[in-house]
């Protein structure tokens, strides 16, 4: 099946530091790949998505980057705040499997 | 108004039993989901349904049984629980094929098999 490894699974930076992280998937027909954010007690919710046609995609302190030929996307924020931390999610593949986690602690 | 909500929000039970998790979406979505994510984090696609069709069951436990009286319903029904079944459970809904559309998350519930 799909295999979407995501790297690293905890990361702490200071706030107003830049935060990356990085995933790699095998299925070579994946158009799509969102990124989710989970805070604690709650379900994931999608924060930014890129589709295989962009190599790059930004919503103000957040920005995805695509290299479909490597088959790997990250996810970079920016000036990070306390409020982001959180449990961060990548996904993709036909079948649609999910990363298996970075752990966020932005530490004020 | 609340999009996609889960029924109970937590639930403990012992080993044995059969329990029900109910799911409704108000998005007008034709496709729902179930989700089960375990201790790690880690997680998993149980079942996906678009208009009351099943389209996925990935290797689950014919103990779970999925149940869709509408197209803004997905039930989870579980039978003769484990204690391996712990977990949160999340269903989820789409306005299309999960490979291509954002996923609305409900809010989850803690199964806890004692």
């Amino acid at each position: 099946g799909e295999n979407v490894e995501q790297h690293p699974s905890t990361l702490s930076v200071q706030e107003g530091d830049s935060a990356v992280i990085k995933c790699t998937y095998s299925d070579s027909a994946s158009n799509y790949f969102p990124w989710y954010k989970q805070e604690l007690g709650k379900g994931p919710q999608l924060i930014i998505d890129i589709r295989s046609n962009v190599g790059e995609k930004k919503d103000q302190r957040i920005a995805v980057t695509l290299n479909k030929t490597a088959k790997h996307f990250s996810l970079h924020i920016t000036e990070t705040q306390p409020e982001d931390s959180a449990v961060y999610f990548c996904a993709a593949g036909n079948q649609f499997y999910f990363g298996t986690g970075t752990s966020l602690t932005v530490i004020p | 108004d609340t999009a996609v909500s889960q029924t109970p929000k937590y639930l403990v039970t012992q080993m044995g039993n059969d329990k029900s998790i109910k799911c409704e979406q108000n998005l007008g979505h034709d496709t729902m989901y179930w989700y089960k994510q375990d201790s790690k984090k880690f997680l998993k696609i149980m079942f996906s349904y678009n208009n009351k069709e099943l389209i996925i069951n990935e290797t689950v436990p014919n103990r779970f049984s999925p149940k869709s009286p509408d197209k803004a319903h997905l039930n989870l029904h579980i039978n003769s629980l484990e204690l391996g079944d712990s977990a949160v459970y999340f269903c989820a809904s789409s306005q299309g094929p999960v490979n291509s559309y954002e996923q609305y998350f409900g809010p989850g519930t803690r199964l806890t098999v004692t």
